[in-house]
Order: C-alpha cells, then sequence, then structure tokens
C-alpha cells in the first residue's frame, strides 16, 4: 500500500501565471481533500473531491479549481496567481465510508509566486 | 463556518514531564476531532482522533477527551520525550460518512521539550 504522493515538490512561478498542482490518493481512498498552508498557520481547507465530484468548499475564490479522476488522484488548478497565493499546498486522501473521516496528507507543494 | 481555537501558541516542557493543548469548537454539529503533528518541513501526520460518541481515547502516551457540552477538546502526552518536538494541531469536521469532509485547523502549538 503506498501514501498519497504530490508533484511537483517546488514551483516557482510569476505573478498571473497558471499552475497545476497534482496529487495520487493513498490506495482504497476515495476522496481527496486540499489545503493551503501558510508559513507559521494552519492548513485551510480549500475543497474536496469525492468519486470524481466537488463536495465540498472553503472560502477561497473559483480562480482555484479542481478535478478528481477516475482513479481517485487529482489536480488543483490556479489562475491569475497572486503574490498571496503563495504557501504550501497538501492534499489529503481518506476512505470515506463509516469508517471514514481520517485524512492522509501528501507531502505538500511549496509553491513561490513572484 | 466552524472556529477552532488552540491554546498555547507555544509550549515549553521538560522532557519526562506531560504536556496539555486545548482546543475549543464552535459549530455543536461537529463530530470528529483529530490532532496532526507536524515536524519542520514535513507533512501533518494524524497521531489520533476522537468521534463525539466517545470522551476520552488513549495510545500509549497520547490520550484526547472531549467535552461536547463545553465545546473542547485536549491532547495530553505523559513522559514527553525530544522526538515529541513539533507543532501540533487540532482540528474538527463534520463527517457525514459520504467522504471526508473538510477539516478546520487550529493555528497550531509549538511544542518544545527541554533536555
Amino acid at each position: 500500500e503506498t501514501g498519497v504522493t504530490q508533484s511537483p515538490t517546488h514551483l516557482i512561478k510569476t505573478r498571473g501565471q497558471q499552475v497545476t498542482l497534482r496529487c495520487s490518493s493513498q490506495s482504497g481512498h476515495n476522496t481527496v481533500s486540499w489545503y493551503q498552508q501558510a508559513l507559521g498557520q494552519g492548513p485551510q481547507f480549500i475543497f474536496q473531491y469525492y468519486r470524481e465530484e466537488e463536495n465540498g468548499r472553503g472560502n477561497f475564490p473559483p480562480r482555484f479549481s479542481g478535478l478528481q479522476f477516475p482513479n481517485y488522484s487529482s489536480e488543483l488548478n490556479v489562475n491569475a496567481l497572486e503574490l498571496d497565493d503563495s504557501a504550501l499546498y497538501l492534499c489529503a486522501s481518506s476512505p470515506g465510508g463509516l469508517a471514514g473521516g481520517e485524512q492522509f496528507f501528501g507531502p505538500g507543494t511549496r509553491l513561490t509566486v513572484l | 463556518g466552524e472556529n477552532v481555537e488552540q491554546h498555547p501558541s507555544t509550549l515549553s516542557v521538560q522532557e519526562g514531564d506531560s504536556a496539555v493543548i486545548k482546543c475549543t469548537y464552535s459549530d455543536s454539529a461537529s463530530n470528529y476531532f483529530p490532532w496532526y503533528k507536524q515536524e519542520l518541513g514535513k507533512r501533518p501526520q494524524l497521531i489520533i482522533d476522537i468521534r463525539s460518541n466517545v470522551g476520552e481515547k488513549k495510545d500509549q502516551r497520547i490520550a484526547v477527551t472531549l467535552n461536547k457540552t463545553a465545546k473542547h477538546f485536549s491532547l495530553h502526552i505523559t513522559e514527553t520525550q525530544p522526538e515529541d518536538s513539533a507543532v501540533y494541531f487540532c482540528a474538527s469536521t463534520l463527517y457525514s460518512g459520504g467522504g471526508a469532509d473538510g477539516l478546520t485547523f487550529g493555528k497550531g502549538t509549538h511544542l518544545i521539550i527541554q533536555p
């Protein structure tokens, strides 16, 4: 059984550009959630995908969008990057179902916007 | 929406002593409360969790207590060791069984174990 993986590890973009981050969920997990973690802060919920549909969204603008694929991997897309988007982006997968709830995090993608 | 407050922001204890971190939540419907440990430059790791139908849960040196009436939950670490030094986050959510739900995190507690 493999854990949650994310790519790339680090990314540098300039303001106004677009970025795509990728996440592979843990084997057997059908739910992926994305979080933004600014330096020195707790993770903030962006949105969640369950069985390929958006299942909940935090307080982030529409320029943050996502996808989930049939194998339950996921992408986070951010358009029109702003300086404040610089952060660690974490995805977490969860098995769902009655025994679910637990979310297991990937190592994150460190995004720097210049 | 849900709001989670966590205290203290920094906690320094002597090796071997106990550490307690406290969190309060605002949404009485929340029913799942995990705790994560995050070492510098690493991913948050789930260390223990509790559901609203349980008042206390233990796993070796770590325990979590939940008071639903007061809407607060606490992490207790006994016999602290140097490897316990990290940032600890509490979180809460309403878990409905149809996939996970977004976690609301506290701001974190930097736990420092003094040798």
